[in-house]
């Protein structure tokens, strides 16, 4: 079945510094790669997302890139801040025609960003 | 815009009675919403998938007698948990789709303690 792996599961870095995530994805027709940031006892919020025609987006800190070949994707984040601690989840989607389908998330990353 | 909500946002119940719990979007039309459990420190596995006016399809290794979802209407689906027990404790959190997204709007949770 469809799987999402995810590194590191927690993850420690000095503010200011970068923090890196991979995943890797089993499904081959997996077309959308959201990330979201969960704060404890709250809902996934979309940070980023990006789709298989494409092979990395950026948007100010954060930068996401796609390897479809290797079936991987990454999250990065440049120039921690404080307020980037949290749980950063990998998903991949296959979706079909213009519409959502299920989203299956990795296993989830525990970043701190150490002051 | 792409408002999701859900209620209650927290309930206890006693072991063997049901649970209902809503997910409204408040702004625009859900053609598909979707149901995940979320245990303490774990990701977010999905639960079923629901069409209005259908049938949900649920994953595999989800009780559908169990695990009730109806989505009546363009904007409310409702999960009822029947004869809840201990180890039905869980984060339960919808998203809603739109048609021509890909992204899913993720509601806000509902933590249900069964007693």
């Amino acid at each position: 079945g469809e799987n999402v792996e995810q590194h590191p599961s927690t993850l420690s870095v000095q503010e200011g510094d970068s923090a890196v995530i991979k995943c890797t994805y089993s499904d081959s027709a997996s077309n959308y790669f959201p990330w979201y940031k969960q704060e404890l006892g709250k809902r996934p919020q979309l940070i980023i997302d990006i789709r298989s025609n494409v092979g990395e987006k950026k948007d100010q800190r954060i930068a996401v890139t796609l390897n479809k070949t290797a079936k991987h994707f990454s999250l990065h984040i440049t120039e921690t801040q404080p307020e980037d601690s949290a749980v950063y989840f990998c998903a991949a989607s296959r979706a079909r025609g213009s519409s959502a389908s299920k989203i299956i998330f990795g296993s989830g990353t525990r970043l701190s960003i150490r002051p | 815009g792409a408002v999701v909500s859900q209620h209650p946002s927290w309930v206890i119940c006693k072991s063997g009675t049901s649970v209902k719990i809503e997910c409204r979007s408040l702004d625009f039309q859900a053609t598909t919403m979707f149901w995940y459990r979320q245990f303490p420190k774990q990701s977010l596995m999905l639960m079923a998938t629901s069409n209005e006016g259908s049938k949900a399809t649920y994953e595999q290794g989800v009780e559908k007698d169990k695990f009730l979802i109806n989505h009546a209407s363009l904007t409310l689906s409702t999960l009822t948990v029947t004869s809840a027990h201990p180890e039905d404790s869980s984060f339960y959190i919808c998203s809603a789709s739109m048609a021509g997204h890909y992204e899913q709007y993720f509601g806000p949770g509902t933590r249900l303690t069964v007693t």
